[in-house]
């Protein structure tokens, strides 16, 4: 079974600065993938980023970025220069086609952008 | 290339009636997922659809609850003689067949579930 964790419910940040969010998993499977989805207020499911667990180097997306520490099940999402935009929940997720076709997903952070 | 429709997008049933969740998956794709999104929660997932076919539906309550993607038409969740305990954000998933790896799976804008 996978289990994925965020500790942090509510995290806020200045308008040009930059918020880390936190995330751990646990998995019993070699072959898998993580993922950061978005959710604005307007509830739709946004893939923000996405990391193969055989790749070592860290995935980016313009301004958003992750570090995979995969002895340390951890997964955690770079937001940098925020923007109003992003303020949403954003879910940490896993996959793995070996534990059935199914995302497991966190419970989220809720991530406030002040102007 | 429309996106992964579902409606409606907003339904409000009494307690006891029965609610019926409509989802088309994209152009070419013949896989489906259901999630549900309890308030303040992670989406969890329900059941996994193939055409005809239930792959995986560990995630379904075991009563009142049940899914269907037939050959023609869209996926259909229907829920049994709903209970406010159901009030939930339904979110249907589609992706492309795949033998390995992980196709991405595009997500429907939801169907809120209200039951009073």
């Amino acid at each position: 079974a996978q289990t994925v964790t965020q500790s942090q419910p509510e995290m806020s940040v200045q308008e040009a600065e930059t918020v880390t969010l936190s995330c751990t998993y646990d998995t019993s499977e070699n072959n898998y993938y993580l993922f950061w989805y978005k959710q604005p207020p307007s509830r739709q499911m946004i893939l923000v980023i996405r990391q193969e667990a055989y790749k070592q180097q860290n995935a980016t997306e313009n301004r958003f970025s992750v570090n995979f520490q995969k002895a340390a099940k951890s997964f955690s999402l770079k937001i940098s220069d925020s923007q109003l935009g992003d303020t949403a929940m954003y879910f940490c997720a896993a996959f793995s086609k070996a534990a059935g076709n199914k995302l497991t997903f966190g419970g989220g952070t809720r991530v406030l952008v002040k102007p | 290339n429309a996106g992964v429709m579902q409606n409606p997008r907003h339904l409000v049933r009494r307690r006891g009636q029965e609610a019926r969740l409509r989802c088309s998956p994209m152009k070419g794709h013949s896989h489906v997922y259901w999630y549900r999104q309890l308030p303040e929660e992670g989406l969890k997932f329900m059941v996994y659809l193939q055409k005809e076919n239930i792959i995986d539906e560990s995630g379904m309550p075991k009563e009142r609850f049940s899914a269907e993607f037939p050959k023609e038409g869209p996926s259909i969740l229907r829920i049994q003689q709903v209970v406010r305990g159901d009030s939930a954000a339904y979110f249907c998933a589609s992706s492309p067949p795949t033998l390995y790896g992980y196709n991405e799976q595009f997500f429907g804008p939801g169907t809120r579930l209200t039951v009073l």
